[in-house]
């Protein structure tokens, strides 16, 4: 079983549209939390930054940790066409140096 | 601002040949890691560096080696290049344990 599994898609939005990205994981001590956007041929960036459980808000996006669920969400609000891109979570416990990463979805969004 | 520098963007090796692959972060970060990305399999960790003069295994180190050079560089090494090591490599460092990781933009390998 994966450390971290996330549907990779593809998800296909209209502008302006709610979009809801998802990761489950197995491990119950994970504390660390990121979100990361990835454009074609590119690095991943770090988008969001979260510790334990709760939700945190920057600008269009929205992440929530329910560590009971172990499940982990970004929304993004207002979706653009410049959103497109591959997003990946990643989480780590504190009791290793590791985070794992998911595989990443996929998303288009159409003007 | 560069952030994290890679080098070379792509390459292109016979089953057998070595090469290595150079990262350099100017961000003054403790540590640095290099992944692999491959369809299907997301980022793997291959080695890591806590800080200068440290090195550990991640979770596929096989067929790899890695010198943390100076606090800044961090490189990996493939002595004898095999086909399933084509993948794209990324470089990251981070302040330290479990902060956020910032990536370069990528060594797209192939191997034939």
């Amino acid at each position: 079983q994966k450390e971290v599994e996330q549907d990779p898609g593809p998800l296909s939005v209209p502008e302006g549209a709610i979009v809801s990205l998802n990761c489950t994981y197995s491990n119950s001590a994970f504390q660390y939390f990121m979100w990361y956007r990835q454009y074609s041929r590119k690095g991943p960036e770090l988008l969001m930054y979260t510790y334990s459980s709760g939700n945190k808000e920057d600008g269009r996006f929205t992440a929530q940790v329910d560590k009971s669920s172990k499940y982990i969400s970004l929304f993004i609000r207002d979706s653009q066409p410049s959103d497109s891109a591959t997003y990946l979570c990643a989480m780590a416990s504190n009791t290793g140096n590791q985070f794992y990463f998911g595989t990443g979805t996929s998303l288009t969004v159409i003007p | 601002n560069a952030g994290v520098t890679q080098t070379p963007k792509f390459q292109v090796l016979k089953t057998g040949q070595s090469m290595t692959l150079q990262c350099a972060q100017d961000m003054n970060h403790n540590s640095m890691y290099w992944y692999r990305q491959d369809p299907g399999m997301g980022l793997r960790l291959i080695y890591y560096s806590a800080s200068e003069g440290t090195t550990d295994k991640g979770e596929v180190p096989n067929g790899y080696n890695v010198s943390r050079l100076n606090k800044r560089e961090f490189s990996l090494r493939l002595e004898s290049a095999a086909p399933s090591q084509t993948s794209v490599y990324f470089c990251a460092s981070s302040q330290g344990d479990y902060q956020p990781q910032h990536f370069g933009d990528g060594t797209r390998l192939s191997i034939l």
